[in-house]
């Protein structure tokens, strides 16, 4: 079946450091690539997407582009702030599966002064 | 506009007992999913929702769970009896259209703690 694999946290950085947060993916077929962040007290949020292999997508200065020869979709940041303290979540999606998506476990990071 | 809004935010219970989540999605989204991440595990599909009808279940974990949307607009999730296992929070989604290029939406989740 299909699954997404995340790095385990926490992650604990300082400001202004580079972020990777890495995502491989386990599917049979091409499907969609997402990162959702869920920042304290709130419901996830879409931080961005890919829908097809060597796409990037971008958002409030994160990266994440769509290998698909290492089916990952690594998350990064080239300078994160104490407001990025949040869980992010990978998850994939296939076309024609309505919104059902596979999520993966979860990522804190902890950004700290 | 309103966003997906969940009830109760946390429920404790002891184990036995029964609990009812509510969901009432954003006005006019006729697709509402259920998700639960237990235990900081990934976050698992429970159920689809188009209007009141169930679209796909397949991620119902057993029959202790029961979902309803009647009339087409909140929905409800039952766990009768709760067991320890079935901790975790649960979240609500909802989207305007079934297909992957409507925005799915998802509300603050309710953290259930059975004990």
């Amino acid at each position: 079946g299909n699954s997404v694999t995340q790095m385990e946290g926490p992650v604990t950085l300082s400001e202004e450091a580079f972020l990777t947060i890495n995502c491989t993916y386990t599917a049979t077929g091409y499907p969609s690539l997402f990162w959702y962040v869920q920042y304290p007290g709130e419901g996830l949020q879409l931080l961005l997407k890919a829908t097809k292999a060597d796409d990037k997508g971008s958002n409030k200065g994160f990266e994440a582009t769509y290998r698909k020869e290492t089916t990952s979709f690594h998350l990064e940041k080239g300078s994160v702030q104490v407001s990025d303290s949040a869980v992010y979540f990978c998850a994939l999606r296939f076309t024609g599966g309505g919104n059902k998506l596979t999520f993966g476990t979860g990522t804190q990071l902890k950004v700290e002064l | 506009e309103a966003g997906v809004t969940q009830f109760p935010s946390h429920s404790v219970i002891e184990k036995g007992q029964t609990v009812t989540l509510r969901c009432d999605p954003i006005s006019g989204h006729d697709n509402l999913y259920w998700y639960r991440r237990v235990m900081g595990k990934e976050i698992k599909f429970l159920l689809h929702f188009v209007k009141e009808s169930k679209q796909d279940e397949s991620g119902m974990p057993n029959n202790r769970f029961l979902a309803e949307r009647t009339g087409g607009t909140y929905s409800t999730l039952k766990v009768q009896p709760a067991e320890l296992e079935d901790s975790g929070v649960y979240f609500c989604a909802s989207s305007q259209g079934g297909q992957g290029n409507s925005p799915l939406h998802f509300g603050n989740g309710t953290r259930l703690t059975v004990t």
